[in-house]
C-alpha cells in the first residue's frame, strides 16, 4: 500500500509570494491533517479535512487556507509569504481503527522563504 | 484534550530497553494515548497506542497504570536508528485528527 505523498518535498520563495502544497493520501483514508513544523514552535496543527469539508483549524492566520478534493487528495495554499512561514509542512491521513484515530505522515514539503 | 508531561531528554544504551514515561493525570475515561515518533527531518511515525490495557507490538509495549493517570513506552532492545523525539499524545475517542503534540523527549541510543 503506497503512502502517504507530498509534494513538491522542497520548495524556495520570496516574501510575497504564495505556495500550494499537495498531499495525497493512503487509499481509503478519507481524512487529510496538515502540519506546520519550525524550531521554535514545534509541530503545530493547521486543519484537517474530511470528506472535502474542514472539519477543524488550528490557530492560524488566514493566509493559510486548504482543501479536499472527491479522490480525498488536498493542497494547502499560503499566501502572501513572510519569512516565518520557513518550515517543513506535514500531512497526515488516518483511519478510524477501533475507535482510535491513528495518523499516517508523508514525508513532508520544506519550504523556505526569502 | 488530556496535557502529557514528558521529560525533555533521555540517553539509553544501544540493545537495553528504553522506557520512556509520560504523565497524563487529567486523562478522561475515553480518552487513548498514543505514541508517535520522530527521527530528524522526516515526517511522525506512529509507534502505539492504548486505551486501558498494556500493548505491545512490533515495534513496542505500552503499559498505562490502572488508574491511567501515567503510561510508559518501552522499546525492548534499542537500537541506534531509535535516536529520534517521542511524543506522547492523548486523544478523545472518534472525532476530529486535531493530534496536539507536545515537546516531546528526545531519546539518544548510544553505542
Amino acid at each position: 500500500k503506497a503512502g502517504v505523498t507530498q509534494t513538491p518535498r522542497y520548495l524556495i520563495k520570496t516574501r510575497g509570494q504564495q505556495v500550494t502544497l499537495s498531499c495525497s493520501p493512503i487509499s481509503g483514508h478519507r481524512s487529510v491533517s496538515w502540519y506546520q513544523q519550525t524550531p521554535g514552535q514545534g509541530l503545530q496543527f493547521l486543519f484537517e479535512y474530511f470528506s472535502e469539508t474542514q472539519r477543524n483549524k488550528g490557530n492560524f492566520p488566514g493566509r493559510f487556507s486548504g482543501r479536499q478534493f472527491s479522490n480525498s487528495r488536498s493542497e494547502m495554499n499560503v499566501s502572501t509569504l513572510e519569512l516565518g512561514d520557513s518550515a517543513l509542512y506535514l500531512c497526515a491521513s488516518s483511519f478510524n481503527r477501533a475507535g482510535a484515530n491513528v495518523l499516517t505522515f508523508g514525508a513532508g514539503s520544506r519550504l523556505t522563504v526569502l | 484534550d488530556a496535557k502529557t508531561t514528558q521529560p525533555t531528554s533521555m540517553d539509553c544504551a544501544e540493545g537495553r530497553a528504553a522506557n520512556l514515561p509520560c504523565n497524563h493525570s487529567t486523562i478522561s475515561g475515553n480518552e487513548y494515548v498514543y505514541w508517535y515518533r520522530q527521527i530528524h527531518s522526516q515526517g511522525p511515525q506512529y509507534i502505539i497506542h492504548g486505551l486501558k490495557n498494556n500493548e505491545t507490538n512490533e515495534m513496542a509495549s505500552l503499559i498505562i497504570t490502572e488508574d491511567r493517570k501515567s503510561s510508559t513506552l518501552i522499546l525492548p532492545h534499542a537500537t541506534l536508528r531509535d535516536t529520534a523525539v517521542y511524543y506522547c499524545i492523548v486523544r478523545a475517542a472518534g472525532g476530529n485528527n486535531d493530534m496536539r503534540f507536545g515537546a516531546g523527549t528526545r531519546l539518544t541510543v548510544k553505542p
